[in-house]
């Protein structure tokens, strides 16, 4: 069974300007979560989906970053205008909702923004 | 709040060591969910291990075992016979209510040959 699909694995942008992350979710998931990862720390989440609904988008920073799952599968995370301090891994990861639910995880895309 | 304290930043061991990773958490709820996640330096995050707060049976696989004792809030992670492919960042997460994750800070385990 294929895992988390993200792309592009690295991203190296100028600042003030934008960049798009893409993330597939493992086949039958119906809830999708993107999170940031700096350096030397854990994951934090940034959005949970379920289905195409965003149920969970407090932490998102609403004035530079967007994101959307249109047809409850694939996700897009947008950030516009990137800033320095956004370079940092963004982690998709995908689950089946439930008391059992876990959360798998995609290989991360690397941003750095210069 | 719900809170993960990992509070080894890096531990070194020599390969064939048996190694022990700490894990503190904080939380009000009765029902919560612990979990171990490995990340290679790959970057990928792997998924060790899930256990809910009722079931405080510890578990075993392999040359890995984990700890997890409600009296002390903590769930920890033991590598028996580790191995250079046991070089990673462990982190220790907790859910709630709701399906976020709170991570602790990691801890970077490095084992030499």
């Amino acid at each position: 069974e294929a895992g988390v699909v993200q792309s592009p694995r690295y991203k190296i942008i100028e600042k003030k300007q934008p960049v798009a992350f893409w993330c597939n979710p493992i086949s039958g998931h119906n809830t999708l979560y993107w999170y940031l990862q700096n350096l030397g720390q854990g994951p934090e989440l940034l959005i949970r989906y379920e289905n195409e609904e965003a149920v969970d988008d407090s932490q998102l920073p609403k004035d530079r970053f967007s994101a959307e799952r249109l047809k409850g599968v694939d996700s897009t995370l947008k950030i516009q205008p990137a800033e320095l301090g956004d370079s940092a891994v963004y982690l998709c990861a995908s689950s089946f909702t439930g008391p059992k639910e876990t959360q798998y995880f995609g290989p991360g895309t690397r941003l750095l923004v210069l | 709040a719900q809170k993960v304290t990992q509070a080894q930043t890096e531990i070194s061991v020599v390969e064939k060591e048996d190694v022990t990773l700490d894990c503190v958490y904080e939380t009000r709820d009765t029902t919560y969910y612990l979990f171990w996640y490995k990340q290679p330096p790959s970057g990928e995050l792997v998924f060790l291990i899930r256990r809910n707060s009722f079931d405080e049976q510890n578990e075993i696989s392999g040359r890995y075992s984990w700890n997890f004792q409600k009296s002390t809030s903590s769930f920890n992670f033991t590598i028996t016979a580790s191995q250079v492919v046991d070089s990673a960042v462990y982190f220790c997460a907790l859910r709630t209510s709701g399906s976020r994750l709170t991570f602790g800070e990691g801890t970077q385990l490095t084992v030499n040959p």
